[in-house]
């Protein structure tokens, strides 16, 4: 089953803006990770936030987790063309690998 | 970092055969790989936990017999689907964590493989 729901499903920025998705799980969580995924390839990892972090930057990342809500949100700041791409959030509930992804947002910066 | 790599990248094949993808770590070993299985424009679907040495974990609603896992050595993992039919058709991906890198948690994603039954 499905553990993440991410909203919006569909992102359309110019270069410059600022993208934030939001990320809502439902079970308790080990961990917390957002991946890019470029069209048709694997899977990048961006960034893990574990349960007792609240937020986490990486470069023009920010990771919020807010743990009450069952909710993360990711932030891209001053995007870019390259930032182009379908962004997941995926779950870990007991650390063991086990990851239940998002149905993602897909972002869309234009030049 | 960490990379993991996947062949076939593309295969085509007709109804009823069976096609193998590998999932090699090349720069680390690899005690437990993950495979999962997307459709287009669709999230990943965690399949199943390939345990080298030992039998797979399969995740419920995914067929053990349909989708045979191998996981003979500690860089190799192996998806094997039997028989395949047109509504195996999908893009397969495994995962992998370094368990003795600095980043133990994180997993590293294969390039996908895009398997299309005719």
């Amino acid at each position: 089953s499905q553990q993440g729901e991410e909203d919006p499903q569909a992102l359309s920025i110019q270069e410059g803006e600022n993208a934030t998705m939001n990320c809502s799980y439902k079970t308790s969580i080990n961990n917390l990770q957002w991946y890019r995924q470029n069209s048709g390839r694997g899977l990048v990892h961006l960034i893990l936030i574990r349960s007792n972090e609240r937020e986490k930057h990486s470069g023009r990342l920010r990771v919020t987790l807010d743990t009450s809500k069952k909710s993360s949100s990711l932030l891209i700041t001053a995007s870019r063309a390259a930032d182009t791409a379908s962004y997941f959030c995926a779950t870990d509930r007991r650390s063991w690998g086990k990851l239940q992804f998002g149905a993602g947002t897909q972002v869309v910066v234009t030049p | 970092g960490a990379v993991v790599s996947q062949h076939p990248s593309r295969v085509i094949c007709k109804s009823g055969t069976s096609v193998k993808i590998e999932c090699r770590s090349l720069d680390f070993q690899a005690t437990t790989m993950f495979w999962y299985r997307q459709f287009p424009k669709k999230s990943l679907m965690l399949m199943a936990t390939s345990n080298e040495g030992s039998k797979a974990t399969y995740e419920q609603g995914v067929e053990k017999d349909k989708f045979l896992i191998n996981h003979a050595s500690l860089t190799l993992s192996t998806l094997t689907v039997t028989s395949a039919h047109p509504e195996d058709s999908s893009f397969y991906i495994c995962s992998a964590r370094d368990p003795v890198g600095a980043r133990q948690e994180t997993q590293y994603f294969g390039p996908g493989t895009r398997l299309l039954v005719l």
